[in-house]
């Protein structure tokens, strides 16, 4: 059940543009997006519900395939305070019905050089 | 409102002692979540709670670990027998819960060495 993240890491230099993917076997009810520096909690962006839904602004957004099993999160022109690591949190109905929880993947390490 | 707090921060015990960690989430914040994250990973879901009641455990989750949130506002985590594996940040999460908008604020997290 745990969503796919691709790649594993990316290096960029600044105003670089770069694309993660998150991938599930199944559909989902959502997709989560999180950023977590080093020593640091995972910092939310935002989250997808729809499928076929854009959301964000101009320099990251994500997308969320009809199928509602992928995910894409798009960083343009990037910043040095882009870098850390990228968190998908799928969510899933489980049993339980309306109780629902997070599945992370394995994350994708972003660095920004100058 | 400061968000999330977790306290400790750090706690470093020996093998088969029993520790206890607690979890302050935003008010007003009906539902919480338990994570366990070790190095190079995401985090891994422990439990949740809906107000007071907890609506899944992680069947990875042995016995010796147990959560509660009494009151429906703060949680705590305990560990029994702590093993040298449990060693990790455990991230406590809170939402509003709303219906379809579960935006997870995190605390800092409270990290686990177990000698």
């Amino acid at each position: 059940q745990q969503p796919v993240q691709s790649p594993q890491a990316v290096i960029l230099r600044e105003g670089e543009d770069a694309v993660i993917n998150c991938s599930s076997s199944k559909a989902l009810y959502s997709v989560h997006w999180y950023r977590q520096k080093h020593g640091e909690a995972p910092v939310f962006l935002m989250i997808l519900l729809k499928g076929g839904e854009q959301k964000g602004h101009e320099k990251i957004s994500a997308s969320f395939n009809e199928k509602k099993q992928q995910s894409s999160l798009y960083l343009t022109a990037s910043q040095l305070s882009y870098s850390g690591t990228y968190f998908c949190g799928t969510e899933v109905i489980t049993n339980a019905g309306n109780n629902r929880k997070l599945i992370w993947g394995l994350g994708t390490s972003l660095a920004v050089n100058p | 409102d400061t968000g999330v707090s977790q306290n400790p921060r750090h706690k470093i015990t020996k093998r088969g002692q029993n520790v206890t960690f607690r979890c302050d989430p935003i008010s007003e914040h009906n539902r919480l979540y338990w994570y366990r994250q070790t190095l190079g990973q995401g985090p891994e879901f422990l439990t949740y709670f809906q107000n007071e009641a907890q609506l899944e455990k992680s069947r990875l989750l042995s016995d010796r670990f147990s959560a509660e949130r009494p009151k429906g506002s703060f949680s705590t985590l305990e560990i029994q027998r702590t093993e040298q594996g449990d060693s990790a940040m455990y991230l406590c999460a809170s939402s509003p819960g709303l219906a379809g908008d579960n935006e997870q604020f995190f605390g800092p997290g409270t990290r686990l060495t177990v000698l």
